[in-house]
């Protein structure tokens, strides 16, 4: 089945510093989605991307669709502590499996003030 | 504010009970998904219905779990007889077609 890749597995900066974080597959999707988890929380949405090399900024999140349809970026800027959380991709296929995205295994984000 | 509700929270159970975990998508919202989460496999599709009509349980385990909607407004994820290596999050989340998911607080689950 399809694979996501998401790295890094976890990141420990400083606030203030930007982050970088991505998923890669082995197949292409048509949907790249990005959520935030908090501790005891269900992933909430940050960003839904739906166009190759569409770039989406939510704040100061900034995701990019990659344009061979097999990635996408994520980028946290000025970090602060509330941004502390795991970070999930999700790649969605459309067509008959429209229901399904698979996700990847989280980048979990640690803000040290 | 919209949101999607399960119920309960928490459950801690013995071994061999039956377990139904209750949700309540977000009203106007036609796509229901359970996921299962643990640290091992990470989100794990367990199921997920459109129009109340299951479209794909492919990732739940036939022989314990059932998953059913009984109107519009209620989605249940039921395990009998339940086992320790359920113990886990189950999450219940809504949508309405599109890829995006609206996902609520979880249900916590300890099979002891």
């Amino acid at each position: 089945g399809q694979q996501l890749n998401q790295s890094p597995q976890s990141m420990f900066i400083q606030e203030g510093e930007d982050v970088s974080m991505n998923c890669t597959s082995s197949s292409i999707f048509n949907t790249w989605l990005w959520y935030k988890q908090d501790p005891g929380e269900g992933p909430v949405l940050l960003i839904a991307l739906y166009k190759a090399g569409e770039l989406t900024s939510n704040g100061r999140l900034t995701a990019q669709f990659g344009i061979t349809r097999k990635d996408s970026f994520l980028n946290i800027s000025a970090s602060i502590p509330s941004d502390v959380g795991i970070y999930f991709c999700a790649g969605h296929p459309g067509g008959a499996n429209a229901g399904k995205s698979t996700f990847g295994d989280g980048t979990t984000l640690t803000v040290k003030p | 504010d919209a949101r999607v509700t399960q119920t309960p929270r928490h459950k801690v159970t013995e071994m061999g009970q039956e377990v139904t975990m209750r949700c309540q998508p977000i009203l106007g919202h036609n796509t229901v998904f359970w996921y299962r989460q643990t640290m091992m496999q990470g989100l794990e599709l367990l199921a997920y219905f459109r129009n109340r009509a299951p479209l794909d349980d492919s990732g739940m385990p036939k022989d314990r779990f059932s998953a059913e909607m009984p109107d519009a407004t209620l989605a249940t994820l039921k395990i009998q007889p339940s086992e320790p290596r359920d113990s886990a999050v189950y999450f219940c989340a809504s949508g309405q077609g599109s890829p995006e998911a609206f996902f609520g607080q979880g249900t916590r689950l300890t099979v002891v």
